[in-house]
């Protein structure tokens, strides 16, 4: 059984620019959540997905958007990146909303 | 508001003590609680899950759950200096199903 894998590792993007990080869940597990962490931060919470539903969403606005599709792969698109985006981005995929999530490596994001 | 608290540390604890990490949260209807690990530079990995009332032990760690005082723990026995990482309490509240986080502890294993 795979983990949960996370593309690209690192990213460097000029602020106004657009970005799609991707996610892929592990086999089986019908919910992925994503998370952007800030330095010293917890994470925070963005969205879930279920079954390709949006499940619920966090104080985040709508130039934050994602998709899941059929084959447990997911992303992340953010529009008009701000410099206060620079931050990990995580995503935890769980076999339920209600389950342990497990989180993969994330994606360094640098907005400049 | 919804809140997950912890002292964000350090803490320091020699080789071979017990350290001891604690998190309160503010809502009497959660459901489900989780502690994970984070070495730095890298993302959260899961240790425990707790969701009733009592203690779960899980080799050399031990997750405490109190509902009545709002309040979970994580014991680590025989601390060894690979347990040095940033410790994340995370709380799934009823009827909302992400994780809400606490800003984490930094733990630190003195050789």
């Amino acid at each position: 059984e795979t983990g949960v894998t996370q593309s690209p590792t690192h990213l460097i993007k000029t602020r106004g620019q657009q970005v799609t990080l991707r996610c892929s869940s592990q086999s089986g597990h019908n919910t992925v959540s994503w998370y952007q962490q800030a330095l010293g931060q917890g994470p925070q919470f963005i969205f879930q997905y279920y079954r390709e539903e949006e499940n619920g969403r966090g104080n985040f606005p709508p130039r934050f958007s994602g998709l899941q599709f059929p084959n447990y792969s997911s992303e992340l698109n953010v529009n008009a990146l701000e410099l206060d985006d620079s931050a990990l981005y995580l995503c935890a995929s769980s076999v339920t909303i209600v389950d342990e999530q497990y989180f993969g490596p994330g994606t360094r994001l640098t907005v400049t | 508001q919804k809140e997950v608290e912890q002292n964000s540390g350090p803490l320091s604890v020699p080789e071979g003590a017990i350290a001891s990490l604690n998190c309160t949260y503010s809502d009497r209807g959660s459901q489900s609680f989780f502690w994970y690990r984070q070495y730095s530079g890298k993302s959260p990995e899961l240790i425990m899950s707790i969701y009733s009332n009592g203690d779960k032990e899980d080799g050399r760690f031990t997750a405490q759950l109190n509902k009545a005082s709002q309040y979970v723990s994580l014991l680590i026995r025989d601390s060894q200096p690979s347990d040095s990482a940033t410790y994340l309490c995370a709380v799934n509240f009823f009827g909302n199903e992400k994780l809400t986080f606490g800003t984490g502890t930094r733990l630190t294993i003195i050789p």
